[in-house]
């Protein structure tokens, strides 16, 4: 088995503020994913990467910027926080892409924005 | 327009009942499904996936695939106060890498 770890659990910026969420994964996965998470809104994928320095952008990328520098980890940077921007984000990963491949989930991390 | 649509929003159901949770997908491009399970507090975990029509079963868990209508559904039996918990449909397209999509999800409470 292996695990996904995201830093900070919760995240507390102010408005206009430049913000990074951090995923680490042990499974030795190919593909990673950025989701975010609101209320009554299910799961929109921002951002996912397919191996090492590969970025594509999802259907809510825009604001966010995302690095994959190494197979292991891929990190979400919210250029400019925003108060209707409060959500979890959780980061997956699976073993090839989503086709037919189970996603594994982190805990998710929280951003809060004052 | 959601792609993957749920319902009911939310179930309850008692202990040891019946919870019957259903989705339906409008891109006849989606191939594969899963269900998907989140505690509060935690992330999504993948319950159980199905690929082909019929019926595919897990301890008390049972899904259920027409390809034909899109339409997915999920039945927990001998409900248990750990399923409470909010439950996604997602699906992907043959090929594709760029992730699931998502419903809504359901809610479902299950109580003494």
């Amino acid at each position: 088995g292996g695990i996904i770890t995201q830093t900070p659990k919760f995240l507390i910026g102010q408005e206009g503020q430049k913000l990074t969420l951090k995923c680490q994964q042990n499974f030795n996965h190919d593909t990673m994913y950025w989701y975010r998470q609101d209320s009554g809104k299910g799961l929109r994928l921002i951002y996912y990467s397919i191996t090492e320095n590969d970025l594509q952008k999802g259907d809510l990328s825009e604001g966010y910027d995302a690095s994959r520098e190494k197979k292991s980890s891929f990190s979400l940077t919210v250029t400019s926080a925003q108060k209707n921007e409060m959500a979890v984000f959780l980061c997956a990963s699976s073993i090839g892409g989503s086709s037919g491949n189970t996603l594994y989930f982190g805990e998710g991390s929280r951003l809060i924005v004052v | 327009q959601q792609k993957v649509q749920q319902s009911p929003e939310s179930l309850s159901v008692p202990e040891g009942g019946m919870a019957s949770l259903n989705c339906t997908s409008s891109d006849r491009n989606f191939q594969y499904f899963w269900w998907y399970r989140q505690h509060s507090g935690e992330g999504p975990k993948a319950l159980m996936s199905i690929f082909s029509d019929g019926d595919k079963k897990e301890g008390r868990f049972t899904a259920h695939l027409n390809k034909a209508s899109l339409h997915v559904s999920l039945h927990i039996r001998d409900s248990q106060p750990s399923d409470s918990a909010l439950y996604f449909c997602a699906a992907s397209e043959f090929g594709y890498a760029q992730g699931l999509t998502f419903g809504l999800g359901t809610r479902v409470s299950v109580f003494p």
